[in-house]
């Protein structure tokens, strides 16, 4: 099975400072034959399903604030919020669909300080 | 709109069954490749299985931990995936989601899940 490792566990941060979640899986996501990284970025607040946030590593899904942003490829891959914004405290989970089972981060959640 | 809406859950007994449901709207349910993914309380995301299109012969694949025990299916006449639980342990006990598998030329994330539906295993 894909381990995916997130850190850091939590984050305490000030409206409009920058969030930094990091995420390893422990092989490659990606796919040589398309050249896109199987990893995604969700968000999930309290009481909520998660939402997708990120796709291929990079892609924003639609509808989602261009102040997320996310890169990295292979095994090593990062969400950024670039401003911090109240409505963004939240868990974050990355996740490996490159193949079965599909494996999560163990989440990052992120508050205000 | 494009929903996912699970039913199905409550209490029941350790080595007790189980079945739940996930009803899909507003997209085309047949082509679609559903997942199950489940949160203990307080607890990350753990994925359970899926079960693919009729293109692929519904193909289905278990995470180790319910292998064996539960199996997925669906009813595209329906719009409805299942889940049963059989054999039910304590630490099955978790809100479960049915999740939809994207795809746009490739596979690119889990993009449309239900509210989830609540099973607890107790005595």
């Amino acid at each position: 099975d894909i381990v995916m490792t997130q850190s850091p566990d939590s984050l305490a941060l000030s409206l409009g400072e920058r969030a930094t979640i990091n995420c390893k899986s422990s092989q490659s996501v990606l796919y040589t034959s398309n050249n896109k990284n199987y990893l995604a970025w969700y968000q999930q607040k309290p009481g909520q399903p998660p939402k997708l946030l990120i796709y291929w590593a990079s892609t924003r899904e639609s509808g989602v604030p261009d102040r997320f942003s996310g890169s990295g490829s292979g095994t090593d891959f990062t969400l950024t919020i670039s401003s911090l914004q109240a409505e963004d405290v939240a868990v974050y989970y990355c996740q490996q669909f490159y193949t079965t089972p599909l494996t999560f981060g163990g989440g990052t959640k992120v508050e205000l300080k | 709109e494009v929903q996912l809406v699970e039913s199905g859950g409550g209490l029941v007994q350790p080595g007790g069954s189980l079945t739940l449901s996930c009803a899909a709207s507003g997209f085309t349910f047949s082509d679609s490749a559903i997942h199950w993914v489940r949160q203990a309380s307080g607890t990350g995301l753990e994925w359970v299985g899926r079960i693919k299109s009729k293109a692929s012969n519904y193909a289905t694949v278990y995470a180790a931990s319910v292998k064996g025990r539960f199996i997925i299916s669906r009813d595209d006449s329906k719009n409805t995936a299942f889940l049963q639980m059989n054999t039910l342990k304590t630490e099955d006990t978790a809100v479960y989601f049915c999740t939809r598998l994207a795809y746009n030329s490739t596979w690119y994330g889990l993009d449309v899940w239900g509210q989830g539906t609540t099973v607890t295993v107790s005595s």
